[in-house]
């Protein structure tokens, strides 16, 4: 089936320092990939839409300059969390949905855990 | 707004018993409704999934019901297992007119089966 891949799993880091997530489809090609945002015993709450050769489309709320995503090729988008702070601390998940036909699901990466001391 | 309600929050079910999670929606827009299942410190994962003009999919020990008219739908585990212990989400999908591919989740459903 599908996978989706995501590096790392586990990344601590100090405060004001920023981090790069990757998301990658291993076997198919995304022009759309997702990027969510779960707290500790809450549902995932989608950031933003990852366009392949295009900008990122933000929820509400979410800052552009914080949360920068970059989608350069048909396989790997990258989630970029700017000067990092304590409250940034949360486990980020990506997704990507086959591109063929209408009912193809998302898949979800295993996530990654950021801890910001 | 585009909510997805789900119920009951936690749910303790016996081995072999039946489980049931509930999901409403509000958005006639919703073109798809997948279930996903999630364990601690893992990524979602797609357990089954069912369009609006099929009132019922059963793949295995899992089946959705679908209510189109009352925009419900729930998910039936039939012989719960302690494997089964983990998150399970509902979510919906936006639809043409209703955000496209972006998927809204429930609030998630803490299922316990136990021995």
């Amino acid at each position: 089936g599908a996978v989706v891949s995501q590096h790392p799993s586990w990344v601590i880091c100090k405060s004001g320092t920023s981090v790069k997530i990757e998301c990658r489809s291993l076997d198919f090609q995304a022009t759309t990939m997702f990027w969510y945002r779960q707290f500790p015993k809450q549902s995932l709450m989608l950031m933003a839409t990852s366009n392949e050769g295009s900008k990122a489309t933000y929820e509400q709320g979410v800052e552009k300059d914080k949360f920068l995503i970059n989608h350069a090729s048909l396989t790997l988008s990258t989630l970029t969390v700017t000067s990092a702070h304590p409250e940034d601390s949360s486990f980020y998940i990506c997704s990507a949905r086959i591109p063929t036909g209408g009912n193809q699901p998302q898949h979800f990466g295993d996530g990654t855990r950021l801890s910001i001391l | 707004q585009q909510q997805v309600k789900q119920s009951p929050q936690s749910l303790i079910v016996q081995k072999g018993g039946i489980s049931i999670i509930n999901c409403a929606y509000e958005n006639t827009a919703f073109d798809y409704f997948p279930w996903y299942q999630q364990f601690p410190g893992k990524g979602p994962a797609l357990l089954i999934a069912i369009r609006p003009d099929v009132s019922e999919k059963k793949e295995g020990r899992f089946t959705i019901s679908f209510n189109k008219s009352a925009k419900q739908f729930s998910l039936h585990i039939m012989d719960s297992q302690p494997g089964d212990s983990a998150t399970y989400f509902c979510a919906s999908r936006g639809g043409l007119t209703g955000g496209g591919n972006k998927l809204t989740f429930g609030t998630g459903t803490q299922l316990k089966v136990e021995l």
